[in-house]
């Protein structure tokens, strides 16, 4: 069965520095992973989508996430942070039966 | 265009009771999803739909009901509330399979007490 782990639910950053949110999957196939961004009383929203093609996956404002297969890895990083990256942020796996399975979340806290 | 919509936003139920959570889309999207989110749990799969007349149970489905007669609509029901229900209840959907792109609405939180 699909699943993944992310790990740290709480990370702090101070602004302009490195955001390096971790995620591990398990999976017996080669998997769609997903990273999903949620704001105070927001749904969540898709920052980027790993579905077998390139390796280096780019999102929506400078994030992006690389897929590794020997790591059961796929990491989120953003070079420099901004207050308004402040948020908590899903790992996902698509699973069998068209479900999606979500990690336990990470919540991001940019200081300034 | 409003996306998804959940209604209420808000509600505080007793033991007991019961209510329906209304989701509706209008991306004319054939799946559809209702997640729980608890605090450090990430989100939970209660039901999900991919097409209307076609629903399917996920990871936590005990306690609640769904249905689906329309594509836009996909309601769940709580029958006889309990503590344990109280959460904050997500609908998504997604155009197709292997899209990867769920599209969430604001959510409802519920409490039960």
């Amino acid at each position: 069965a699909q699943s993944v782990t992310q790990l740290g639910s709480h990370v702090s950053v101070s602004e302009g520095a490195l955001v390096l949110l971790r995620c591990n999957y398990s999976s017996s196939v080669p998997p769609y992973l997903f990273w999903y961004v949620q704001y105070p009383n927001q749904g969540l929203q898709l920052l980027l989508k790993y579905t077998s093609a390139a390796t280096l996956v780019k999102g929506i404002n400078g994030f992006e996430a690389e897929f590794k297969k020997s790591e059961t890895s796929f990491h989120l990083t953003k070079p420099s942070a901004h207050m308004s990256d402040a948020a908590e942020y899903f790992c996902a796996v698509e699973g069998t039966g068209n479900q999606f399975y979500f990690g336990t979340g990470t919540s991001l806290t940019v200081i300034p | 265009n409003a996306g998804v919509t959940q209604t209420p936003k808000f509600r505080i139920l007793k033991i007991g009771q019961s209510m329906t959570l209304q989701c509706t889309q209008d991306m004319n999207h054939n799946y559809m999803y209702w997640y729980r989110q608890d605090p450090g749990m990430g989100l939970k799969l209660i039901y999900y739909s991919v097409g209307a007349g076609i629903t399917d149970k996920g990871e936590v489905p005990n306690g609640y009901n769904v249905s689906r007669s329309t594509t836009e609509d996909f309601p769940l029901r709580l029958e006889l509330a309990a503590p344990s229900q109280t959460s904050v209840y997500f609908c998504a959907t997604d155009r197709d399979r292997n899209t990867g792109e769920l599209f969430f609405g604001e959510g409802s939180r519920l409490t039960v007490l």
